[in-house]
């Protein structure tokens, strides 16, 4: 069956433009997880997704990030008015619930540069 | 919040040897540890977890251990091939979302040598 799919895969944009980015889970999946891995850097937390409850938003790095997730399916990361620090790999991950200690299972990112 | 300390930074062996990563954690209250592997371009793909009720969990040539007195888990890669070269992470469930997301290790760069 079909993984996470992200997209795009490769994005670059100018500073304090608004970006989007997609994850598609997988098929089923009620949990998802978006992370972002900045170069050198481990995978760091940002938000959190189970079902119709409210996000668990506490891995934020700033007011200019934001996501949601229509439908309890495809989600949307969006940060605006972009800085150079923003340049990183987001990952998007799933889980089949949102039960504790539950497998995640991750996209390829997408690759964003701000210029 | 959780602290995940992983060691080696990088590692190199030769093929057919046999390559050991560490981790160790902070929440003696963690009862799961996956095994992430990332290569170049990819997202990190689930190669093996283990959950606290059990010390050892074997997959062909990879295993786990636990130790949860001495808070601290390992991977082990036997007979390596130049096909397990890769970005290689720990993680545990962050007491900080409920432990739902993970806490990474900061990972573990091994190079098979041919």
């Amino acid at each position: 069956g079909a993984g996470v799919s992200q997209s795009p895969s490769n994005k670059v944009t100018e500073k304090g433009k608004d970006v989007e980015l997609r994850c598609d889970p997988i098929s089923g999946h009620t949990a998802l997880y978006w992370y972002r891995q900045s170069l050198g850097q481990g995978l760091e937390f940002l938000i959190y997704f189970q079902g119709n409850s409210a996000p668990d938003k506490s891995g934020l790095p700033s007011d200019r990030f934001s996501a949601e997730r229509t439908g309890g399916s495809v989600s949307t990361l969006t940060i605006q008015r972009t800085q150079q620090e923003d340049s990183a790999v987001y990952l998007c991950a799933s889980s089949p619930s949102g039960t504790a200690n539950q497998p995640q299972h991750f996209g390829d990112g997408t690759r964003l540069s701000i210029l | 919040g959780e602290n995940v300390e992983q060691h080696p930074s990088t590692l190199s062996v030769q093929e057919g040897d046999s390559a050991v990563i560490k981790c160790t954690y902070s929440d003696s209250a963690s009862n799961y540890f996956p095994w992430y592997k990332q290569e170049l371009g990819k997202g990190p793909q689930l190669i093996i977890d283990i959950r606290s009720n059990v010390g050892e969990k074997k997959d062909q040539r990879i295993a786990v251990t636990l130790n949860k007195t001495a808070k601290h888990f390992s991977l082990h890669i036997t007979e390596t091939q130049p096909e397990d070269s890769a970005v290689y992470f720990c993680a545990v469930p962050s007491i900080d979302t409920g432990r739902r997301a993970l806490t990474f290790g900061s990972g573990t760069r091994l190079q098979v040598q041919p």
